[in-house]
């Protein structure tokens, strides 16, 4: 089992839809959590940082449910500029700093 | 500007030719890591490091070495680089341990 798992993709979704991304880790040990963007090929970019309280930015929300392992990325009215590939990433101290990213989700969001 | 710069961008060379790709940051962050990333495997962590002269190995260390003399830098090298090294390379720097991490703008190496 692959310590992050993501919704595999693509996602295709009309403009103005509301999207989810969800996300699972396995290690209890991990330590923060994170949405990244990446732009095909193109550098990962922090989109938001995920907190167990839940954590609003925009048209983006994120939330994290430490007792499932769990983390989700919700994008409400989906912009053609949304369209990337979303990135879940854990990082994990368990006697060493350890990133792990997940495969991603693909988004296309259409006119 | 802040940033993380890498070099070169793009690279095509032969496999057992030893080459080195660059990263600096300019942000005074103490931790950098690089990954790889490959078609359906996402981005793998190689080595990272947590200040100067620490360093650690991540999910793929294999091939590879790392040195981090300056804060600032912290170059990857392939000593005898191999087809299976063809890869898009990123270096990362963040603040701390739980920090978010800045990108650079990636390293294509192709290895014939």
């Amino acid at each position: 089992r692959k310590e992050v798992e993501q919704d595999p993709g693509p996602f295709n979704v009309p403009e103005g839809a509301t999207v989810a991304f969800n996300c699972t880790y396995s290690n209890s040990a991990s330590q923060s959590f994170f949405w990244y963007r990446q732009d095909c090929r193109k550098e990962p970019k922090l989109l938001m940082s995920v907190y167990s309280s839940g954590n609003e930015d925009g048209r983006f929300t994120a939330q994290l449910n430490r007792a499932s392992q769990y983390i989700s990325l919700l994008i409400r009215d989906s912009k053609l500029s949304d369209s990337a590939t979303y990135l879940c990433v854990v990082n994990m101290n368990t006697g060493g700093f350890k990133t792990i990213f997940g495969a991603g989700t693909r988004l296309f969001v259409k006119a | 500007e802040a940033q993380v710069t890498q070099n070169p961008r793009y690279l095509i060379t032969v496999t057992g030719k030893k080459l080195t790709v660059t990263c600096s940051q300019n942000m005074n962050h103490e931790y950098m890591s690089w990954y790889r990333q490959d078609p359906g495997l996402g981005l793998r962590q190689i080595y990272y490091s947590m200040n100067v002269e620490v360093t650690d190995k991540g999910d793929v260390p294999e091939g590879y070495k790392v040195s981090r003399k300056e804060k600032r830098n912290f170059p990857l090298i392939l000593e005898s680089p191999s087809p299976n090294q063809t890869s898009l390379y990123f270096c990362a720097s963040s603040l701390g341990l739980q920090e978010t991490q800045y990108f650079g703008p990636g390293t294509r190496l192709l290895v014939l």
